[in-house]
């Protein structure tokens, strides 16, 4: 299971205030993802990142916010602004996509705003 | 828009029996179907995938076939035991996603010891 981390995995936190998930990964790999995760409804592409410093809007974009400084980090920013923030939020990693569309995914965190 | 629908939501099998889950997608030039299998409270992984040039993959008691013409690929497992339910969800990639997977939206399988 190693590889790419999520923490915290329970997150609780009151409407208004922004919080950031944590992801890690020392897998090398180039790309990384978040998704949204919520009953029957799949997974949905938040934001992804192809290369450091640089990142695109997936499917659901707002109300969230990214940064990849660092290869083996992209953390992602639940903003006052997201109008349905509880969720469970998947992180995940893949080598460079011409090589191989295979992606790893982090534990999770689960979020619950109030 | 493009997108993956999945079918069934959820599915029972006894023990034993085979499990068969669909899913179908929008658009023609999507070349790669991965399904991804996600036990109660851990994270999702690749448990089979195939390439557009290919119309069946087999591992052990897992298959997936591919019916481009029809624009739907399939996860057969066979000799189902009570440790492959789980949700299992497909993907693609569709053309106008600039290369990333879009998932289907899952199907919870139950194996009934």
């Amino acid at each position: 299971d190693g590889g790419i981390t999520q923490s915290p995995k329970y997150l609780f936190r009151k409407e208004g205030q922004n919080v950031t998930l944590s992801c890690e990964q020392n897998l090398n790999h180039d790309a990384m993802y978040w998704y949204r995760q919520d009953p029957g409804q799949g997974l949905r592409l938040i934001y992804y990142s192809q290369i450091v410093n640089d990142f695109q809007k997936g499917d659901i974009a707002e109300g969230y916010s990214v940064s990849r400084e660092k290869k083996e980090s992209f953390p992602l920013t639940v903003t006052s602004a997201q109008k349905n923030p509880t969720a469970f939020y998947l992180c995940a990693s893949s080598i460079e996509p011409a090589r191989s569309y295979e992606q790893y995914f982090g534990p999770g965190t689960r979020l619950t705003v109030t | 828009g493009e997108n993956v629908e999945q079918h069934p939501s959820t599915l029972s099998v006894q023990e034993g029996d085979s499990a068969v889950i669909k899913c179908t997608y929008s658009d023609s030039a999507s070349n790669y179907f991965p399904w991804y299998k996600q036990e109660l409270g851990k994270r999702p992984q690749l448990i089979i995938d195939i390439r557009s040039n290919v119309g069946e993959k087999k591992d052990q008691r897992i298959a997936v076939t591919l019916n481009k013409t029809a624009k739907h690929f399939s996860l057969h497992i066979t000799e189902t035991q009570p440790e492959d339910s789980a949700v299992y969800f497909c993907a693609a990639i569709l053309s106008g996603s600039a290369r990333q997977l879009t998932f289907g939206s899952g199907t919870q399988l139950t194996v009934l010891p």
